[in-house]
Parts: C-alpha cells; sequence; structure tokens
C-alpha cells in the first residue's frame, strides 16, 4: 500500500517567496495532520482535519501559514512570504478515526529559507 | 491538559546492551499509548501502541507496558543492535479527536 505521500522532498527559496507543500494521504484515512519539525522545538502540530475540515490551526505560527484539504486526497500548506525563521522539516500524516489507530506519516519536506 | 514527559537524551550504548528509555504522561481517563521511532532523514513510524491498562505492546525486541497506576509506559530492548540509532517518541491520543500527545523525543546511539 502506497504511504503518506509529500512533495517536495526538498525546496530551497529566497526569503519572501511564496512556499507550497503538498501531501497525499493514505486512501481511506478522514485525519489529516501538519507538523513542524526542528531542532530548537522539536515536533510541533500545526494544524489537523477531519473529513477535510480544519479542527484545530492554534499551532499555525502566524497569518503567513495556511493550509486547506479541498478532498480526501490532498492537502497543502502554504507560506507567504516564507522568512529564514521558516527553514524546518514539515511532515504530513494521516490516520483512521480512532484513538487505538497510528498515525502514519509522510517522509516530509525539507525546507530552506535563505 | 495532557503531556508525556520522556527522558532527556541522547543515550550511547554499546551492542547488546539493555535499554530503557523512561516516558511518564498525564492524562485524563483512558488514552491510548504508542512508541514512533525516527530513522534519519524519515517520518516517525510506529514502534508498538497498548490501548488499556496492563497492555503490552512488542515488536522488533522493543516493549513497553502500560502501567496505569505509575502512569508511565517504558520502553525496553533487552540487546540494541546498531540499527537501532534512531529517535524514539513516546506518546498518547486521548478522547474522541486524533490529536497526539507527543514526548519530546529521546536520541539512542549504539556504538558497536
Amino acid at each position: 500500500d502506497a504511504g503518506v505521500i509529500q512533495s517536495p522532498r526538498h525546496e530551497v527559496t529566497e526569503m519572501g517567496q511564496e512556499v507550497t507543500l503538498r501531501c497525499k494521504p493514505i486512501s481511506g484515512h478522514d485525519y489529516l495532520f501538519w507538523y513542524r519539525q526542528t531542532m530548537m522545538r522539536g515536533l510541533e502540530l500545526l494544524i489537523y482535519f477531519n473529513n477535510n475540515v480544519p479542527i484545530d490551526d492554534s499551532g499555525m505560527p502566524e497569518d503567513r501559514f495556511s493550509a486547506k484539504m479541498p478532498n480526501a486526497s490532498f492537502s497543502t500548506l502554504k507560506i507567504q512570504p516564507s522568512e529564514p525563521r521558516d527553514s524546518a522539516v514539515y511532515f504530513c500524516a494521516s490516520s483512521f478515526g480512532q484513538s487505538n489507530q497510528p498515525q502514519h506519516f509522510g517522509d516530509g519536506t525539507r525546507l530552506s529559507i535563505l | 491538559g495532557d503531556s508525556v514527559t520522556q527522558m532527556e537524551g541522547p543515550v550511547t550504548l554499546s551492542e547488546e546492551a539493555f535499554l530503557t528509555i523512561n516516558c511518564t504522561y498525564t492524562a485524563t481517563g483512558y488514552p491510548s499509548l504508542f512508541w514512533y521511532v525516527q530513522y534519519p532523514g524519515e517520518g516517525l513510524q510506529l514502534l508498538l501502541k497498548a490501548t488499556k491498562a496492563d497492555d503490552k505492546g512488542s515488536n522488533k525486541g522493543f516493549e513497553a507496558t502500560y502501567r496505569k497506576e505509575t502512569t508511565s509506559f517504558h520502553l525496553e530492548k533487552g540487546s540494541v543492535q546498531v540499527s537501532d540509532s534512531a529517535v524514539y517518541f513516546c506518546a498518547l491520543v486521548n478522547g474522541g479527536y486524533q490529536k497526539v500527545t507527543f514526548g519530546t523525543g529521546t536520541k539512542l546511539q549504539v556504538i558497536p
């Protein structure tokens, strides 16, 4: 079975540019999560969706960040404008909606803002 | 709110040594407990889980027992290998929504 697919795997761009990260969850999963991981802050939950509806976006750092899930098989995380402090590894994860079910993570997007 | 506390790393062990990574949690009700592992350059992946008190999760020689009386879920392995070098995260899920509370992660380095 295909796992969670993220693209791109690596992104290097200049400060001020728009960045779009993409995620395809596992088919049949009804939860989707976006995380950010840095050495300083560890793993942070940014936002999560249930049945394509955002449930909790309290972890989104500021208005420069936005996330959408237009359908059950696709989500985007957008940063506009990007800043050097946004450099991190961004993970997408999906799960099937029972509390005893684990999350399945993608391999992440390593984002570098110059 | 819910929280997970795990021991600070890094932990450095020689191959074939015994491993314990401590994890305690704070949560109301009856959470499900998980250990995830993250290898370099990869996302987190489930290592094992336990969904009720006294359950023992096990996988690849790793074990952890859900201890409600001590609110703990310590990870153990009898004989570690170099290939076990990774970051290990303790986590819980509590309630209807699938939001996971993660610990800060413990880096394990196994030397030959």
